[in-house]
This record gives C-alpha cells, sequence and structure tokens, in this order.
C-alpha cells in the first residue's frame, strides 16, 4: 500500500496563475482532509470531503476549490494564486471523520507564489 | 475562540531522560485528543489518541495523560533518544459536529546523544 500520496512535491507560481494539487489514497477511506501549514500556525484545515461527490469548508477555505470525484482522490485548486497561499499543504485521510479516527498524512507539497 | 498551546520554544533534553510536551487548550471541551509526530520534511504520523473518560494512555514508552479539569494534555517518552527528536503535534476533535481535527502548532524535541 502507498497510503496518501501527493503530487506535485513542489511547485513555484507566479501571482494570479492557476493549478491543482492531486491527492490520492489507496485505503478506501470515506474522509478525506486538505491542511495548509505554516511556520508558527500549525495545521488548518482548508477544506474536507466526507465522501465520494461531497466537500465541505474547513477553518481557510477561501481562494481554494476542492472535488471529490472519485473516491480515492481530492484535489486541492487555487484559481488565482496569492503570495499569501505560499504553504506546505498536507492531504490527509481517516476512513471515518470521527475524533478517534487517526489521520494519515501525505508527504505534503510546498507551493511558493512569486 | 478555541485556542491550542504548545510551547513554540525547542525542548532540549539528554538522551535516557523522560521528555515532558504540554498541550493546553482554551474555549474548547475535546472529546479526543490526539498526538502526532512530525518530521522535517514530511507529514504527520499518529502516535496515540486519548478519550475524555480516560486519564492515561501508554504505548511502549510513550504515556499521554488528559486532565478535561486543567485543559491540559502531557505527553511523555521515556528513556528518550536522539530518533526520538521531531516535532510533536496535539489535536483535539468534539463529540459532535464538525468531523474534523484542530491541530496545536507543535513542540520541538532535540534529544542530545
Amino acid at each position: 500500500n502507498a497510503g496518501v500520496t501527493q503530487t506535485p512535491k513542489f511547485r513555484v507560481l507566479k501571482t494570479g496563475q492557476s493549478m491543482t494539487l492531486l491527492c490520492a489514497q489507496d485505503m478506501n477511506h470515506e474522509y478525506m482532509y486538505w491542511y495548509r501549514q505554516d511556520p508558527g500556525m500549525g495545521l488548518r484545515l482548508i477544506h474536507y470531503s466526507v465522501g465520494e461527490g461531497t466537500t465541505a469548508k474547513g477553518e481557510v477555505p477561501d481562494g481554494y476549490n476542492v472535488s471529490r470525484l472519485k473516491k480515492q482522490n481530492f484535489l486541492l485548486g487555487l484559481e488565482s494564486a496569492a503570495p499569501s497561499q505560499t504553504s506546505v499543504y498536507f492531504c490527509a485521510s481517516s476512513y471515518f471523520g470521527q475524533g478517534d479516527n487517526e489521520q494519515f498524512f501525505g508527504p505534503g507539497t510546498r507551493l511558493t507564489v512569486l | 475562540s478555541q485556542k491550542i498551546e504548545q510551547n513554540s520554544e525547542a525542548l532540549n533534553i539528554q538522551e535516557g531522560k523522560t521528555a515532558t510536551l504540554t498541550c493546553n487548550y482554551t474555549n474548547y471541551s475535546p472529546a479526543y485528543l490526539q498526538w502526532y509526530r512530525q518530521d522535517p520534511g514530511r507529514g504527520p504520523v499518529f502516535l496515540l489518541l486519548i478519550r475524555e473518560n480516560e486519564k492515561e494512555k501508554r504505548k511502549e514508552r510513550l504515556k499521554v495523560t488528559f486532565d478535561t479539569t486543567l485543559k491540559q494534555s502531557l505527553f511523555h517518552i521515556t528513556a528518550s533518544q536522539p530518533a526520538d527528536s521531531a516535532t510533536y503535534l496535539c489535536a483535539l476533535a468534539p463529540d459532535t459536529g464538525r468531523r474534523a481535527l484542530t491541530f496545536g502548532s507543535g513542540t520541538r524535541l532535540q534529544v542530545q546523544p
């Protein structure tokens, strides 16, 4: 099992450009999450999904969109990148969403917006 | 607003000693508390879960306590090793409502040989 994978690992964008981050999991998990991690801020939830075809807003959703067309994939899109979106992005998944379910994280995508 | 506090200063200890990390929270009544380890350049990895009705949980050299009166969790690593050097994150979740964890910013542990 590969677990949770993310592509790409690194990306540099110019302000206003768009991109999509791909997350894939092979554990048949229902729940998937996108977080961003900034120095001193911890992990902040951007969007999450409770199952195929569903998405919901997290703590910091502005400027991002997501889609979950297949159970194993969760895409994070930036339509018009801004320097404030420079961050490390982590995808995670869990079998269920209750707090007693551990989350499995991907290796992260380091995004720089110039 | 909900707040989770972990010591932002790195904790430096000698190999063989017990490391104790603190997670404090305010304006929150979590039903579950989880601890994760994060190595540089990698995603967090789950370590332990403790429920609000549990005072203490152990796993090998790890021990977690959960005091809902003090609104605090302590994470202990006994007989620490240089390989334990990492950042440790606590995460809280409610019993109902949005099904997502709220993470602290983490504390970096450095174990000196």
